[in-house]
């Protein structure tokens, strides 16, 4: 079946440090790729997603980078902050319009000052 | 994605009663909407898909007479557990066009 692979967390990392989360999928379709946030205590947010392959998410200083070759998204960004430390998870939607989506674990980022 | 609102944001209960998650579209008409359920520290899993003046489609493994499911109107849905146990103690969160609701800590005691 369908599948998204996280790598495990907790990541921890400086201030301005660079981060990778590796993100690896299983489709048996095209899907759509999304990375969401979830912050202490709130709820899951959008922060980036690509439609097709070669596509590249951003937002926020976050890219994704869809990798149809090697079934990846792997999220990025060059410079972290304290504010960004959150747990991030990987999803796909073999359907438009954000129906049923499958997760990844999600994985746990640490940000110190 | 759609702004989503849950309501209770927390809820405790005692074994044996049902418990009823309200669901709610605020700014987008949803025909579609989902519940899932994210365990500690582990993923967010589809338990069902909520359809607008019909029947939910659940996933496979989920008890549909247990997780009773009502899309009376296109932004509403509401998630009933039924005869709630401690197993049943989890995080439910809806969704709606890509956009999530708070979720909704259940704890049956």
């Amino acid at each position: 079946g369908d599948s998204v692979t996280q790598m495990e967390g907790p990541v921890t990392l400086s201030e301005e440090a660079f981060l990778t989360i590796n993100c690896t999928y299983t489709a048996t379709g095209y899907p759509s790729l999304f990375w969401y946030v979830q912050y202490p205590g709130e709820g899951l947010q959008l922060l980036l997603k690509a439609t097709k392959a070669d596509d590249k998410g951003s937002n926020k200083g976050f890219e994704a980078t869809y990798r149809k070759e090697t079934t990846s998204f792997h999220l990025e960004k060059g410079s972290v902050q304290v504010s960004d430390s959150a747990v991030y998870f990987c999803a796909l939607s073999l359907n438009t319009g954000f129906q049923k989506l499958v997760f990844g674990t999600g994985t746990r980022l640490l940000v110190s000052p | 994605g759609a702004v989503v609102s849950q309501h209770p944001s927390w809820v405790i209960c005692k074994s044996g009663t049902s418990v009823k998650i309200e669901c709610r579209s605020l700014d987008f008409q949803a025909t579609t909407m989902f519940w899932y359920r994210q365990f500690p520290k582990q993923s967010l899993m589809l338990m069902a898909t909520s359809n607008e003046g019909s029947k939910a489609t659940y996933e496979q493994g989920v008890e549909k007479d247990k997780f009773l499911i009502n899309h009376a109107s296109l932004t509403l849905s509401t998630l009933t557990v039924t005869s709630a146990h401690p197993e049943d103690s989890s995080f439910y969160i809806c969704s709606a066009k890509g956009g999530f609701g708070p979720g909704t800590r259940l704890t049956v005691l």
